[in-house]
This record gives C-alpha cells, structure tokens and sequence, in this order.
C-alpha cells in the first residue's frame, strides 16, 4: 500500500466551488477505486476503474466525477452538486491478473472540509 | 446488491484475552471476505482474508472463519495487545472483472484492548 499516493492530506471546499482529490499509484494495477468515509461509519464505494479510459458508478456517485486517462492515476472531483462533502476520502488500487486479484491496498486519504 | 453486517460496533476486551467480530453477508455469490484494521487517521490496512473454498485461516493470533451456508464470517483475534486497538472492517466481494472486484464493507468494530 505504500505505492499508492493521495493528495492533499487537507482540502477545503467552499460553497459552490468544485474541488479535485489525487490519487497516483506505482503499483502496475488495473484497477482503482475511489470510497467516502464517514466518521464512526465503515466505506462506501463512489467510483471504480477497472481499466485506462473506463469506470463506473458505485454506490455514491451522485455529486462526484472521475477520470481515467492514465493507468496510474484516478482523480476524483467532488461537485458543488455534493451538498454534503465532509468526509474521509479513500483511493484504493488492486490487480486484475489472477492471484489475489481481489486484494485491494489503500492510500493514507484526503479529508475533505467545507468552509 | 450486497449488503454486510457487522457485530459489535465497539468491543472493550481486557489485554490477553481474545476478541471476536461476525459479519453476516446477503449475497450467496460472494467469494472473497478481507478483514481490514483501521487506526485513527490511517489508511485501512489488510490483515487477513479468505476466500470462499476454505473453512479457516490463521495467521499467528488473528484467524478468519467462514460458514457459506450460514453466510457469516468472523474474525477471531487471540491475546490481544494494546496495538490491537482499533476499528475493523470486514468486506464482501463477487470477485472477477465482470463483477468489477468491487468491496462492500461492514460498519467497522472499534476494538479497545485495555492494559
């Protein structure tokens, strides 16, 4: 799990305004996913990549978009259509060859605050 | 879709003595159970999973059970220590690309293993 990155470790959104979370990873994995945590709650799924150029909705989407235009990056922009973004935001990557392929690693997260 | 339950959603245990966690599952095609350990402000972190073609699974003082036909699991942890503390998640998976290897996850056990 120590190859996948997220920043900022903050972020602060004000009222209206559209803000963009990073997710790298080096571990050569096909698939990415993107979980909103809430305090005291356990993770809910809001986006996943299975593969470059292509991704789903999970069981959150509403309010947040992504993009997947390069294996090792899935940025995820929570929209001013998210009315209540306060959270903890988790990355997660996992490999799609066979043997473990269902393991997932996580990134340290981004806690997201509105002003 | 999937749905995961977890018991208890806090456990204070006593250092030395063993904790266990259930999670119930909905889903009779799900393959894949990870537990996950959680400390505060961290990144969840892998500690033990099963898949569905075994019953059991011990790694030195934390052990995993699985009953399919009862679609329940639990996560067993023996003498327990301080730097047991924390939250843990159990989660469910269908496994394989067309189900996207996507994770649900129970509500988390805050673990508190006193001194």
């Amino acid at each position: 799990d120590g190859g996948i990155t997220q920043s900022p470790k903050y972020l602060f959104r004000k009222e209206g305004q559209n803000v963009t979370l990073s997710c790298e990873q080096n571990l050569n994995h096909d698939a990415m996913y993107w979980y909103r945590q809430d305090p005291g709650q356990g993770l809910r799924l809001i986006y996943y990549s299975q593969i470059v150029n292509d991704f789903q909705k999970g069981d959150i989407a509403e309010g947040y978009s992504v993009s997947r235009e390069k294996k090792e990056s899935f940025p995820l922009t929570v929209t001013s259509a998210q009315k209540n973004p306060t959270a903890f935001y988790l990355c997660a990557s996992s490999s799609t060859t066979s043997g473990g392929r269902e393991t997932q690693y996580f990134g340290p997260g981004t806690r997201l605050l509105v002003l | 879709g999937e749905n995961v339950e977890q018991h208890p959603s806090t456990l204070s245990v006593q250092e030395g003595d063993s904790a266990v966690i259930k999670c119930t599952y909905s889903d009779s095609a799900s393959n894949y159970f990870p537990w996950y350990k959680q400390e505060l402000g961290k990144r969840p972190q892998l500690i033990i999973d099963i898949r569905s073609n075994v019953g059991e699974k011990k790694d030195q003082r934390i052990a995993v059970t699985l009953n399919k036909t009862a679609k329940h699991f639990s996560l067993h942890i023996t003498e327990t220590q301080p730097e047991d503390s924390a939250v843990y998640f159990c989660a469910a998976s269908k496994g394989g690309e067309a189900a996207g290897n996507k994770l649900t996850f129970g509500g988390g056990t805050r673990v508190l293993v006193k001194p």
